[in-house]
């Protein structure tokens, strides 16, 4: 059975920094591309990042340029996303995705003062 | 970046409806196109894939068409389970994108 657990969710301040992390298990961790997608309260969804099977490419949304980065470790099975100079507009629920049809339950961060 | 159009914004309808969301991509994108359900509180649930290819467990109520900038997600008869948001999304690209969300209401 797939699954993808999130965490590191939390009340940061504005400019301050978090990282995720999801786990993986169920599938072949090493020979898929994973996302972050994100959603807002009460908004619809957005993809922010995604990485490569290898983690040699990575991808941004525009609101996550230099700010955030992901990364992956194929022996964990982990993937994560680094993100700094947080702003009030990234409070949101963030989840972890892999394909089409797999998503963890998110972790909540909200950044406020 | 491509730029997903997703229409309605709301839909009200009456159960055995048949209801069509439209979804407008801003270059070609193939059939790289996936419709999702998602509910209060939980995670997108995956409808279509591929433009009109039927997730596994999905009813055969639901189908999608179209290609190139141009798709449509259907509910050909309304069941009181399908009052939900649906969300269209792109994936011709590592750089996904998703539509605004079309809110299915009970009329």
């Amino acid at each position: 059975e797939v699954q993808l657990l999130e965490s590191g969710g939390g009340l940061v301040q504005p400019g301050g920094s978090l990282r995720l992390s999801c786990a993986a298990s169920g599938f072949t961790f090493s020979s898929y591309v994973m996302n972050w997608v994100r959603q807002a309260p009460g908004k619809g969804l957005e993809w922010v990042s995604a990485i490569s099977a290898s983690g040699a490419s990575t991808y941004y949304a525009d609101s996550a340029k230099g700010r955030f980065t992901i990364s992956r470790d194929n022996s964990q099975n982990t993937v994560s996303l680094q993100m700094n100079s947080l702003r009030v507009e990234d409070t949101a629920l963030y989840y972890c995705a892999y394909g089409n049809g797999y998503w963890g339950q998110g972790t909540l961060v909200t950044v406020s003062s | 970046d491509i730029q997903m159009t997703q229409s309605p914004s709301t839909l009200s309808a009456s159960v055995g409806d048949r209801v069509t969301i439209t979804c407008r991509a801003s270059q070609n994108i193939s059939d790289w196109l996936a419709w999702y359900q998602q509910k209060p509180g939980k995670a997108p649930n995956l409808l279509i894939y591929k433009a009109s290819g039927l997730e596994s467990g999905v009813p055969s109520r639901f189908s999608g068409s179209g290609s190139g900038t141009e798709f449509t997600l259907t509910i050909s008869s309304l069941q009181p389970d399908d009052f939900a948001t649906y969300y269209c999304r792109q994936y011709s690209s590592y750089a996904s994108t998703f539509g605004q969300g079309t809110k299915l209401e009970i009329k």
